[in-house]
């Protein structure tokens, strides 16, 4: 079976543009977590999706936006993009949202603003 | 203060070293997780653990709940063992389900 997959693996943006990145679960999978890691720190959680509804959010502005489709897949959304939001963006899936469910990371998409 | 602290941030070692990378956590918790971060940024999920020991391979990792404090042990390290080796938590305190708060990460590199 295929693993967390997410497009594009790299992407330059200018300061002001928005920009959409995409996810797909494992097959069975139902809850998906995004995350940003910027180099040199530790992933931050951003939005957590079950079952097409936002079970959990982080400290993010609302710039920042998320949605899960029909088929588990989700989208996170960047408008009016900051230098500062350069990093590596993550997917996680998992069979829940639950915290005795293991969750499987996609390979990330690193996004430079310029 | 981070809700989830690693120690050391980097460490180097000659192949054949026993490896010790500490984590500490000031929240409660369901479970604890170790994770392996390469360069280029994909992330393997190594041991969630919420209690005593698990062992896979050359890795093991401990947990002492009391104590709020984990150990990711390498035996016989290797060079392919480099990597950044990150400590994650779910569930209890400022987390809520699954979401996990992560470590700052460790940088371990072996050398032959």
């Amino acid at each position: 079976d295929a693993g967390v997959t997410q497009s594009p693996t790299h992407l330059i943006k200018t300061r002001g543009q928005q920009v959409t990145l995409r996810c797909s679960p494992i097959s069975g999978h139902k809850s998906v977590s995004w995350y940003q890691q910027v180099l040199g720190q530790g992933p931050q959680f951003i939005f957590q999706y079950y079952e097409k509804e936002e079970r959990g959010r982080g400290n993010f502005p609302d710039r920042f936006s998320a949605r899960q489709f029909p088929n588990y897949s989700s989208e996170l959304n960047v408008n009016a993009l900051l230098l500062g939001d350069s990093a590596l963006y993550l997917c996680a899936s998992s069979l829940q949202p639950h915290s005795s469910y293991e969750q499987y990371f996609g390979p990330g998409t690193r996004l430079t603003v310029t | 203060k981070n809700e989830v602290e690693q120690s050391p941030q980097n460490l180097t070692a000659q192949e054949g070293e026993f490896i010790t990378i500490n984590c500490s956590y000031s929240v409660g918790i369901s479970a604890l997780h170790w994770l392996q971060q390469h360069p280029g940024g994909g992330i393997v999920s190594l041991f969630m653990l919420s209690s005593g020991k698990k062992k896979h391979g050359r890795l093991i990792a401990t947990i002492n709940i009391q104590e709020k404090h984990s150990s990711l042990h390498i035996t016989a390290s290797h060079p392919r063992d480099s990597a950044v080796y990150i400590c994650a938590v779910s569930g209890g305190g400022e987390t809520s389900g699954s979401r996990l708060t992560f470590g700052e990460g460790t940088q371990l590199t072996v050398n032959p």
